[in-house]
């Protein structure tokens, strides 16, 4: 079935340590964005990327780190976690950059 | 204040209409959508309107936009159990890609 897959789907990881959420669509879509989601506040734009090979920041963008080798994949990275990091995490993908955006199930990410 | 808001939460019977409302606040929006979020689960695209028009309806769903006064809404018909969620709004800002969402509604269906 064609969509979006996040991994893992949850993770509790110690502060200061160094992650990566996994994000891959098979639509062929031409951009890819990560959101936050925290109680309260909706969702974030974090990073994105309208094609293979660039990305743009967000709202939200200090601490994370993206890279779009490939239309595929769109990892996201934190260098080193903070409690603030803890939230529920979403990729989305459209096919070009004005079209509707499609979602993930999420990763829940818990910095301890 | 919030870029886009939304009321938190809404109750409505089984059967009747539910009508959830949002105000954005950038006329330069190209769409505005609304998705729907179930427990535990990513935002699933439920329906979404160009600037240029004034209603969609799409089945049960009826989305109004007055762009006058920066108002969305959607009316869902027959409201049933299986329609509990949190319903979001979210506008392009400046007619792009970057999306702002309000903080969502939590619609609850009961008997």
């Amino acid at each position: 079935i064609a969509g979006i897959t996040q991994a893992p789907t949850s993770q509790i990881l110690a502060a200061g340590r160094r992650m990566t959420l996994r994000c891959t669509q098979d639509m062929r879509h031409n951009a890819m964005y990560w959101y936050r989601q925290d109680l309260g506040l909706g969702l974030r734009l974090i990073h994105y990327s309208n094609t293979a090979g660039t990305t743009g920041k967000g709202e939200v963008p200090d601490g994370y780190s993206v890279s779009r080798a490939n239309t595929d994949d769109f990892p996201l990275t934190l260098a080193s976690a903070v409690p603030s990091q803890t939230s529920v995490y979403f990729c989305a993908s459209s096919e070009n950059s004005n079209q509707p955006q499609h979602f993930g199930d999420g990763t829940r990410l818990s910095i301890l | 204040g919030e870029d886009v808001e939304q009321s938190l939460f809404l109750s409505v019977r089984e059967g009747d209409s539910s009508v959830i409302n949002c105000t954005y606040t950038d006329s330069s929006s190209t769409y505005l959508y609304w998705y729907k979020q179930e427990p535990g689960a990513g935002l699933q695209l439920l329906t979404y309107i160009f600037s240029n028009m004034d209603m969609k309806q799409d089945q049960r769903l009826t989305v109004l936009l007055n762009k006058k006064d920066k108002h969305l809404s959607l009316r869902i018909a027959d409201t049933q159990t299986g329609d509990s969620a949190i319903y979001f709004c979210a506008e392009s800002k400046g007619g792009g890609n970057k999306l702002t969402f309000g903080t969502g509604t939590q619609l609850k269906v009961e008997l």
